[in-house]
């Protein structure tokens, strides 16, 4: 079975923070994919990256980066120099196979960037 | 580019009256198609997938019920709503030159039932 845990419910930092969210993950597939998700107040989830397992590069798209740590089974989120647009949820999802066709979601982990 | 479309956006339901969501997607064909539900202050929960017209898979038993009619039509209907069902119910697709893996979410729709 695939498992999503976001230990953070909710996070809250003034403007101009880093903060860092926490994903870990369980799998038994050899490929598999990991994805992160923001939901702002309006409700619709945006995609927002997609890491392949057998990609342990991190990625940074401006202030985001992604840290990838196959050892550890986590895929940690930081934004950087926060802003108060990214006050939302964010959620960590993995995919097992390509015919698996259901993204497990973790719980997800709210953010509230306070200016 | 395609676009996913969910209608209503929002709706206030009676107990016991009936339900039909519908999501539509343009500018891809042969998509994946989803129906989540997210209670309030909840995560998501999948509710109905489909890799193709007339094919529905159902994870969660209960009285909802889901329908393909056309390649990127995905209709979500119950005949009797319970207060259990209100929630917001997200319409997603994947497929496309991504491939098969993100999915992309519609807007939504707001379902209260009273």
């Amino acid at each position: 079975a695939q498992k999503v845990t976001q230990a953070q419910t909710e996070i809250s930092v003034v403007e101009k923070e880093d903060v860092t969210l926490d994903c870990v993950y369980e799998t038994r597939d050899t490929t598999y994919y990991l994805f992160w998700y923001k939901q702002p107040p309006s409700g619709e989830l945006v995609f927002l990256i997609r890491r392949n397992s057998f990609d342990e590069q991190n990625e940074i798209s401006g202030r985001y980066s992604w840290n990838f740590q196959k050892s550890t089974s986590s895929f940690n989120f930081t934004i950087t120099a926060s802003q108060v647009v990214d006050s939302a949820v964010y959620f960590c999802a993995l995919k097992g196979k390509v015919e698996d066709y259901k993204l497990s979601f973790g719980a997800g982990t709210t953010v509230t960037v306070r200016a | 580019s395609q676009t996913i479309h969910q209608w209503p956006a929002t709706l206030v339901q009676p107990v016991g009256s009936p339900l039909s969501l519908e999501c539509t997607v343009e500018g891809t064909s042969n998509p994946n198609l989803y129906w989540y539900r997210q209670a309030a202050g909840r995560g998501l929960q999948l509710l109905f997938y489909s890799v193709g017209i007339g094919q529905i898979s159902s994870e969660v038993p209960q009285n909802l019920s889901a329908s393909r009619p056309q390649d990127r039509q995905f209709i979500l209907s119950s005949k009797k709503l319970l207060l259990s069902d209100s929630g917001f119910y997200l319409c997603a697709w994947s497929g496309g030159t991504s491939g098969y893996y993100e999915q992309y979410f519609g807007p939504g729709t707001r379902l209260t039932v009273t």
